[in-house]
């Protein structure tokens, strides 16, 4: 059971925009802030979004990212055959005094 | 530029021991942090912990305390995550990754290494 919360599967179509939710509490996501790795298959995980909305150079604007109390969502706009892989949302955690990572969501393309 | 290469896959049986590495290029490796992820087969991330080669401070996450050590030595920039007795349940995909603080985001990754823990 993963301390971040996530859903499983996530789906759209080409040109869509979707979102990944990704909840918390107080001690993660309400104290610090959160980032997104996106992990294309058979790939080491990539650093998408920092600091809650900040995208690393390189990573396009489709990608954006939002945090409101103690959860955190990634948009995908423009949606793209090679976006399909799992996104993993992460924070750290003042009581366990390290980083957490959501479950993950495989995003699929249709 | 950065890099982070990992040391290749391992085939352990379960009782031995094992040390894996990770060498930092491309900057100064004793001002920023490295922290190790495990990936098990077909699951997701978990954070293990972190070391920071410069004064080898070092936090684990408490699901991996006392199972692993984590360590470094800055003469040639490489990190390390070892094991004293392996179990089948260590199968996994073992990733390094640079941090700029300990709470701050892994920007840069390794490749990974797969480490499988069979009899």
């Amino acid at each position: 059971q993963s301390v971040l919360t996530q859903p499983p599967s996530a789906s759209g179509t080409p040109g869509q925009r979707v979102t990944i939710s990704c909840s918390g509490s107080s001690s993660n996501i309400g104290s610090n802030t959160v980032n997104w790795y996106q992990q294309l298959p058979g790939t080491a995980p990539k650093l998408l979004i920092y600091s809650n909305n900040q995208r690393p150079s390189g990573v396009p604007d489709r990608f954006s990212g939002s945090k409101s109390g103690t959860s955190a969502s990634l948009a995908i706009s423009g949606l793209q055959s090679e976006d399909e892989a799992d996104y993993y949302c992460a924070a750290w955690d003042d009581s366990l005094n390290g980083q957490v990572f959501g479950g993950g969501t495989k995003l699929t393309v249709l | 530029e950065v890099q982070l290469v990992q040391s290749g896959a391992e085939v352990k049986k379960p009782g031995e021991s094992l040390k894996i590495s990770c060498k930092g290029s491309g900057y100064s490796f004793t001002s920023y942090w490295i922290g190790w992820v495990r990936q098990m087969p077909g699951k997701g991330l978990e954070w293990m912990g972190i070391i920071y080669p410069g004064d080898s401070d070092t936090r684990y996450s408490p699901s991996f305390q006392g199972q692993v050590t984590i360590s470094a030595d800055k003469s040639i920039s490489t990190a390390y995550l070892q094991w004293s007795s392996l179990k089948a349940s260590d199968t996994a995909m073992y990733y390094c990754a640079r941090h700029s603080d300990v709470i701050a985001a892994a920007v840069f990754w390794g490749q990974g290494t797969l480490v499988t823990v069979s009899s």
